[in-house]
């Protein structure tokens, strides 16, 4: 597609259920990334990908958080039991290579906000 | 850890008016330093600046950063109303691909 897509737009869901997030990169990007923007705060990284291996997964933060990709291309983020800080919005990225620098930037879609009731 | 703070945390103007975004950072192994702004939900790249003193111009909108001092400015003159959003500082260090952002400026321009 023309630009990172992500669904749900937004997402209410119960207290101790799990959620799963979706991300499309744009076409050809090899790089993906899941970052988290929580009210009041700037974004914070989760996870990259390159390809469909995850090199980093360092900001992760709990095992109750995980997230795949498949084809290269499409990413899940899976939230298990969830809890009433994991409201947020969930952002996704993508860039051509992994690393950024000069003609290489990261692209965000629109994000998932998740509220957790 | 890597720490970027910017200043001010919010910013309310008139349409005309020239502003100056701020953005500093304690990094290891600075690589760029990267200005987003973000209207609803998807921040939108501005600029990356990797090299000190360099300015970086695009319409009314310009950075330049300091690599010695550690800190970059953004500059928006003749704000308009749609240049009212959050604008958010992000540096890569060590791990090229990691951005750290700061907590970003909330600019309104009034009519």
């Amino acid at each position: 597609g023309a630009g990172v897509s992500q669904s749900p737009s937004n997402k209410v869901t119960e207290k101790g259920k799990d959620v799963e997030l979706r991300c499309d990169p744009i076409s050809g990007h090899t790089a993906l990334y899941w970052y988290r923007q929580s009210l009041g705060q700037g974004l914070e990284f989760l996870i990259y990908f390159q390809g469909n291996s995850a090199p980093d997964k360092s900001g992760l933060p709990s095992d109750r958080f995980s997230a795949e990709r498949t084809g290269g291309s499409v990413s899940t983020l899976t939230i298990q039991r969830t809890q009433q800080e994991d409201s947020a919005v969930y952002l996704c990225a993508s860039s051509l290579a992994g690393g950024l620098g000069s003609g290489n930037t990261i692209y965000f879609g629109e994000g998932s906000w998740l509220t957790v009731v | 850890e890597d720490k970027v703070v910017q200043s001010p945390l919010s910013l309310v103007v008139h349409e005309g008016d020239t502003v100056t975004l701020n953005c500093s950072y304690e990094v290891t192994n600075f690589r760029s330093l990267l200005w987003y702004k973000q209207e609803k939900k998807a921040p939108t790249f501005l600029f990356m600046l990797t090299s000190s003193g360099i300015e970086k111009k695009s319409g009314r909108l310009s950075s330049i950063l300091d690599k010695k001092e550690l800190f970059s400015i953004l500059n928006i003159t003749a704000t308009q109303t749609g240049d009212s959003a959050v604008y958010l500082c992000a540096v890569t260090g060590g791990s090229n691909y990691k951005l750290t952002f700061g907590k970003g400026t909330l600019l309104t321009v009034n009519p």
